[in-house]
């Protein structure tokens, strides 16, 4: 079975710095989808990034980028130019091609600090 | 384009008790998934629904059922209800079209909080 480690459970960041927050899978299938979600305090979960396995390139989405290396099974986001706004948990998720399970990590905090 | 829709979205029951939740996904999407999210547990996929029929189901006992309407809406259903049950219950959305299959996108609504007592 898959599963997804979200090692740090709380990080925290400067306003206008810099942050990586880091996430591994186990998994045996070539095929996959990985995810970053964002759930602020009591709101709702919001896509952040996602990353098909089959592609090389690492997606970026505007301050949001990944490191994506599929022979270490690691997935990395990385948040540039933190906002307040920024402050949530982010969760790390797995996604076979074939279902709709995702695999969740346990989350990360992540504290924006004025 | 309204998001996804879940009531309602607190309940407090008591132990023994059984409860419905309502899921409307966004409009044009036809599968459901459904969540628990738990300090303990994180987050477990609970059952997929997709044109009416469950496609997928997670490992839960069998006190936790769901099904689909053809409007695409989805309800679940608890019986018996233990104090564990208390969670944030979250259910996500996602596409399909004949000719690109099923999204990998979900969409999650705000969540049903339910407390048992």
């Amino acid at each position: 079975a898959q599963t997804v480690t979200q090692s740090q459970p709380e990080m925290s960041v400067q306003e206008a710095e810099t942050v990586t927050l880091s996430c591994t899978y186990d998994t045996s299938e070539s095929d996959y989808y990985l995810f970053w979600y964002k759930q602020p305090p009591s709101r709702q979960m919001i896509l952040v990034i996602r990353q098909e396995a089959y592609k090389q390139q690492n997606a970026t989405e505007n301050r949001f980028s990944v490191n994506f290396q599929k022979a270490a099974k690691s997935f990395s986001l990385k948040i540039s130019d933190s906002q307040l706004g920024d402050a949530a948990m982010y969760f790390c998720a797995y996604r076979s091609p074939n279902n709709n399970d995702m695999r969740f990590g346990a989350g990360t905090r992540l504290t924006v600090k004025p | 384009k309204a998001g996804v829709t879940q009531t309602p979205r607190y309940l407090i029951k008591t132990r023994g008790q059984q409860v419905t939740l309502s899921c409307s996904p966004i409009s044009g999407h036809r599968s459901v998934s459904w969540y628990q999210q738990t300090p303990g547990q994180g987050l477990q996929f609970l059952f997929e629904y997709f044109s009416e029929t469950q496609r997928n189901k997670g490992n839960f006992p069998g006190r936790f059922s769901g099904r689909q309407f053809s409007n695409s809406r989805s309800e679940m259903n608890v019986s018996t209800l233990e104090l564990g049950d208390s969670a944030l219950y979250l259910c996500a959305s996602s596409l399909f079209s004949l000719a690109g299959g099923f999204s990998y996108e979900q969409y999650f609504g705000p969540g049903t909080r339910l407390t048992v007592t």
